[in-house]
């Protein structure tokens, strides 16, 4: 079957690096997603990967490794504003995407 | 109005009840989406629709169904709904469906409870 996994809450401090992970099997791969949700709003886009490697965009980074089938984003600098929670979504042969039930980032002064 | 916006924001219904979400997307795509968000699972694509023609149908019960009338506009339509129903309901839109790397659009939900 199609399955993401990704932490449940991560706690992190004001001004610190984390890196929340994401592991997917999917039939097929046509690249991965990442969104950030504030509670009670909609996803937001974040990034997409579909190469191997790391890419950067401000403060936030985005990795893949498709030979693993791994992905990370890594958020530097963290502002309290960055709480909320990060779903990851990996897209399948068929277009559709699988979605993580999506890693809830605490963040503390 | 910009970007994807949802009616009701928030909606509580009884078991007999009908009642009907509403989407609107202003950002000219071709592709629109029901999703379900149930707290700590992951997102279930419901239906979606292409140049208003549904592609997909996730298996979803007969009490949920959809309407397309144009590119801009996407209903779910409700009735007799049961309490494992309550949920927050997102509708996006993207550009292009079954196109890799095209970005999803979502509105802010319609938070749904039913009695």
């Amino acid at each position: 079957g199609q399955n993401i996994d990704q932490p449940t809450e991560m706690t992190a401090t004001e001004g610190a690096i984390v890196q929340i992970n994401c592991t997917y099997q999917t039939s097929g791969f046509n690249g991965l997603f990442w969104y950030q949700q504030h509670a009670g709003e909609a996803p937001t886009f974040l990034s997409y990967n579909v190469l191997d490697g790391l890419e950067e965009k401000g403060r936030f980074s985005s990795f893949l490794s498709r030979s693993k089938g791994y992905s990370y984003l890594l958020l530097k600098e963290l502002q309290m504003k960055d709480s909320a929670s990060y779903l990851c979504a990996a897209m399948d042969s068929n277009y559709q995407l699988i979605w993580g039930a999506g890693t809830k980032l605490i963040i503390k002064p | 109005e910009t970007g994807v916006t949802q009616t009701p924001r928030h909606l509580v219904m009884g078991m007999t009840n009908k009642k009907s979400l509403k989407c609107e997307q202003h950002l000219g795509h071709n592709a629109m989406y029901w999703y379900k968000q149930s707290a700590k699972k992951p997102l279930e694509l419901m239906f979606v629709y292409n140049f208003k023609e549904q592609t997909e149908n996730n298996s979803v019960p007969s009490r949920f169904s959809p309407e397309c009338p144009n590119s801009s506009h996407l209903f779910l339509h409700l009735h007799t709904l049961q309490p494992e129903d309550s949920a927050l309901y997102l509708c996006a839109s993207s550009q292009d469906w079954a196109t890799s790397g095209t970005e999803q659009y979502f509105g802010p939900g319609t938070r749904l409870t039913v009695t």
